[in-house]
């Protein structure tokens, strides 16, 4: 069956860059979007690769794509950019797949 | 604003029912496709379902099917999840969401209801 795999952990010290990958074969068909959660909250959506970011996300989040690779970049990481973020692909055309999450420390 | 607002979470014992209702507010419901998620204590996202814009369609993971229904209705800007044989794996936090670009991607979440499953 398909997956997305997902670091499940990475850390950042603040104000530097830090890339989150998430890897399945689904993503050299369709393009991934990235949700943002924190501990007690919906997920939010930061940014799909080739679209433009929702309203209200800073432009320190972009997504981008190659192959079977899809990457946010957090550019100039806050202490609020701590969360778990889930990638996430359509599977067989009209399902959902999420990756299982990478969880941003900011030091 | 738009909202989301999903309720009917409840302890269930096994084998047992529940139907969640999720009423939107805030922009035109029916353009839209509408989907379920849920989280397990501790996991991750799994996506459950989605529903086409007039309710003719709906697509599921494999784990649910025959056992959920989703389900919609454009005049009360609501939308259903129907869930029988419930286990102990079906424990989770249900989140509503939308569905952006015909059936593409989830661009709102609402808050979610949790739903326990337990003897």
């Amino acid at each position: 069956s398909s997956e997305l795999t997902q670091d499940p952990a990475v850390s950042v010290a603040l104000g530097q860059t830090v890339k989150i990958t998430c890897q399945g074969d689904n993503l050299r068909i369709y393009y991934a979007c990235w949700y943002q959660q924190k501990p007690g909250q919906a997920p939010l959506l930061v940014n799909c690769d080739g679209r433009s970011r929702p309203s209200g996300i800073p432009d320190r989040f972009s997504a981008s794509r190659s192959g079977p690779t899809a990457s946010l970049t957090i550019t100039g990481a806050q202490a609020e950019d701590e969360a778990d973020y889930y990638c996430n692909t359509r599977d067989r055309g009209d399902y959902q797949l999420f990756g299982g999450g990478t969880k941003v420390t900011v030091l | 604003e738009v909202q989301l607002v999903a309720s009917g979470g409840n302890l269930v014992h096994p084998a047992g029912s529940l139907r969640l209702s999720c009423a939107a507010s805030g922009f035109g419901f029916q353009p839209f496709f509408m989907a379920w998620v849920r989280q397990a204590p501790g996991k991750g996202l799994e996506w459950v379902a989605t529903i086409h814009t007039d309710g003719s369609t709906a697509y599921y993971v494999d784990s649910v099917k025959g056992r959920f229904t989703i389900s919609r209705d454009n005049a009360r800007n609501s939308v259903f999840l129907q869930m029988n044989s419930l286990r102990a794996g079906d424990t989770a936090v249900y989140y509503c969401a939308r569905v952006f670009g015909g059936n593409s991607f989830i661009d709102f979440w609402g808050p979610g209801t949790l739903v326990t499953v337990s003897p």
